[in-house]
């Protein structure tokens, strides 16, 4: 079935240190891939997406690349900010052009960043 | 262009009542998506719905249900909730609906069954 997988947290990080959130799948056809976005008390902001392998979703000076090779869409920033502080969530599309499609989600990976 | 919206933000039942939960989706959108979240299952599934139809199901109890209008706009319904109901229920627009396109949250409604 499908299935995404995230790197447990939380993550705790000082300013300006880098980024790199793992997020692995299991998916049959050609899946879209993304990353979500959850601050405290509010609902999820795409941060980036990719829709076909070797393609770079970036944002915000977040990136991530599909790499269909390694099954992986790894979440990177350079230099993260205390405002980088949240929840994120990795999640995949089944298949790119299927209508109704469900968002698949990992278990989300709490960032903390401290000044 | 406004987001999507949510109405209401917060929620307290009693168990075995019923809720009805609001979405109005990003102008021109026409699919509408439900999710619940909760701190053990995550963000998991419900329903799907464009054009007054509902396309995809996710894997929940018949209590669950919901509805769009011919606006977009659309409503679940919680019939005879439970203590495990509580969670915090979101709403996602699309253009289309189909897997590339990028889903977009509103802010979602906390439901606390008590």
């Amino acid at each position: 079935g499908n299935s995404v997988t995230q790197m447990e947290g939380p993550v705790t990080l000082s300013e300006e240190a880098f980024l790199t959130i793992n997020c692995t799948y299991t998916a049959t056809g050609y899946p879209s891939l993304f990353w979500y976005v959850q601050y405290p008390g509010e609902g999820l902001q795409l941060l980036l997406k990719a829709t076909k392998a070797d393609d770079k979703g970036s944002n915000k000076g977040f990136e991530a690349t599909y790499r269909k090779e390694t099954t992986s869409f790894h979440l990177e920033k350079g230099s993260v900010q205390v405002s980088d502080s949240a929840v994120y969530f990795c999640a995949l599309s089944p298949t790119s052009n299927q209508a109704g499609t469900a968002l698949i989600f990992g278990k989300g990976t709490t960032l903390s960043v401290s000044s | 262009k406004a987001g999507v919206t949510q109405t209401p933000r917060y929620l307290i039942k009693t168990r075995g009542q019923q809720v009805t939960l609001s979405c109005s989706p990003i102008s021109g959108h026409r699919s509408v998506s439900w999710y619940q979240q909760t701190p053990g299952q995550g963000l998991q599934f419900l329903f799907e719905y464009f054009s007054e139809t509902q396309r995809n199901k996710g894997n929940f109890p018949g209590r669950f249900s919901g509805r769009q209008f011919s606006n977009s706009r659309s409503e679940m319904n919680v019939s005879t909730l439970e203590l495990g109901d509580s969670a915090l229920y979101l709403c996602a627009s699309s253009v289309t609906g189909t897997g590339s396109h990028e889903q977009y949250f509103g802010p979602g409604t906390r439901l606390t069954v008590t």
